[in-house]
């Protein structure tokens, strides 16, 4: 089945402590993006990658990190996590036009 | 960053009822996409519009293209309680010198049975 995994689905941990959110498509797509979903702001983009070993900042970009190491895999790095970092964070890929979600990271911060 | 408009934020309505949103935007979009969000889930895509004009169905649902590629709108017929989520439109086009897809912020849809 074609999709977008990301793990964990929760995750609670406290300011400071450095935290990975993996991401993996199964559908050879190059382009691959993080998104972060907060109350009446929609879906911000953090960071994109057009292919491998080519990574850009979005919209949200501060105090995240990103690598592109493998087609298939687009980690979110979280350094050194703050609580307005608290959010539901989606990766999504795509080769095209139509855009795959995950089913999406639910990250507390205190 | 780069939002659309899009309007209403929430609806509440009856079963039966028909349904409409839209978005809108100052800029001009290749591809316009409506995604539907279930609770706990990711988005998921409903319709893909490609084309200034294009109408396109799915089901109860239909959606268009805007002639200006400005602006799109999403219609749902004859509701049922599983129409229940939040709808986005997203823009995908050359922003900022690279392309981008563009969310609006969403349309919570309630329907009571």
């Amino acid at each position: 089945e074609a999709q977008v995994t990301q793990n964990p689905r929760y995750l609670i941990t406290v300011t400071g402590k450095k935290l990975t959110v993996t991401c993996s498509q199964n559908m050879n797509h190059e382009y691959m993006s993080w998104y972060r979903q907060d109350p009446g702001l929609g879906l911000r983009q953090i960071y994109y990658s057009m292919n491998v070993e080519v990574t850009d900042k979005g919209d949200v970009p501060e105090g995240y990190k990103v690598s592109r190491k493998e087609k298939r895999n687009f980690p979110l790095i979280l350094e050194s996590p703050s609580p307005n970092q608290t959010s539901l964070y989606f990766c999504a890929s795509s080769r095209g036009q139509g855009y795959t979600f995950g089913s999406g990271t639910r990250l507390t911060v205190v | 960053g780069q939002q659309l408009n899009q309007s209403p934020q929430s609806m509440f309505i009856q079963e039966g009822e028909d349904v409409s949103m839209n978005c809108t935007s100052s800029s001009i979009f290749n591809t316009w996409l409506w995604y539907k969000q279930e609770p706990g889930e990711g988005p998921v895509l409903l319709i893909a519009l490609y084309k200034a004009g294009e109408l396109t169905s799915n089901g109860r649902l239909t959606a268009q293209f805007g002639i200006t590629r400005k602006d799109s709108f999403l219609n749902i017929s004859a509701s049922i309680p599983s129409d229940v989520g939040i709808y986005f439109c997203a823009g995908l086009g050359r922003l900022g010198g690279s392309e981008k897809l563009v969310f609006g912020k969403g349309t919570k849809l309630t329907v009571n049975p």
